[in-house]
């Protein structure tokens, strides 16, 4: 069965600061990994996703993350937050082939200003 | 507007009586699913429909009922909903099954007393 972990429940960084998230994942075959984002007050929106090809996906607003399969991470990056990032951040993944979509618990980012 | 309709999103209900909240989309997707969220759990996968009348379990399908006689339409019904369903509630479409963007709805809050 698939599964994903996500490490750090609650970052507080300072605007300009560097964040990456961990999101690590359980399955031996080929995934799909998604990081979604819920800003407070609004819908879960998809932020970038990978499905095959490079390895470093770049999403909006300025995210990217990089699949590592040998560690099976899929750990989301951004060189300078803002306070507007400010949000809880989903990792998911769907193993290939199959229809179930796992979630991580989430990180809640506060950006202070 | 593409988009995906919950109703109602707050209801707050007694346990044991019969509940049902609709989902629709407007984006024609075969892919719908609902999710429940609690804190330090993340989002949880309940059931997911990959088409009309095609209906299988997520993580937790227990004390849940489903339905999909149409394609824009995945109402979740609760038969004799417990205190432990208290939670918020998401529903989401994609266009190409599990294994791609999930565009999710406003969220329910439930509670039960």
């Amino acid at each position: 069965a698939q599964s994903v972990s996500q490490h750090n429940h609650h970052v507080i960084l300072s605007e300009a600061a560097s964040l990456e998230l961990g999101c690590n994942y359980s399955y031996g075959g080929t995934v799909n990994l998604f990081w979604y984002v819920q800003y407070p007050g609004q819908h879960l929106q998809l932020l970038l996703k990978y499905f095959s090809g490079d390895p470093l996906v770049k999403g909006i607003k300025g995210f990217e993350a990089e699949f590592i399969k040998s560690k099976f991470s899929f750990n989301l990056r951004k060189p300078s937050v803002q306070w507007s990032d400010t949000a809880e951040y989903f990792c998911a993944v769907n193993a290939g082939g199959y229809q179930k979509v796992t979630f991580g618990t989430g990180t809640k980012l506060q950006v202070i200003p | 507007e593409a988009q995906v309709t919950q109703n109602p999103r707050y209801l707050i209900t007694v346990t044991g009586k019969k509940l049902t909240v609709t989902c629709s989309q407007n984006m024609n997707h075969e892919y719908m699913s609902w999710y429940r969220q609690d804190p330090g759990l993340g989002l949880r996968q309940i059931y997911y429909s990959m088409n009309v009348e095609v209906t299988d379990k997520g993580d937790v399908p227990e004390g849940y009922k489903v339905s999909r006689k149409e394609k824009r339409n995945f109402p979740l019904i609760l038969e004799s909903p417990s205190p432990n369903q208290t939670s918020l509630y998401f529903c989401a479409s994609s266009d190409g099954q599990g294994s791609d963007t999930q565009y999710f709805g406003p969220g329910t809050r439930l509670t039960v007393l």
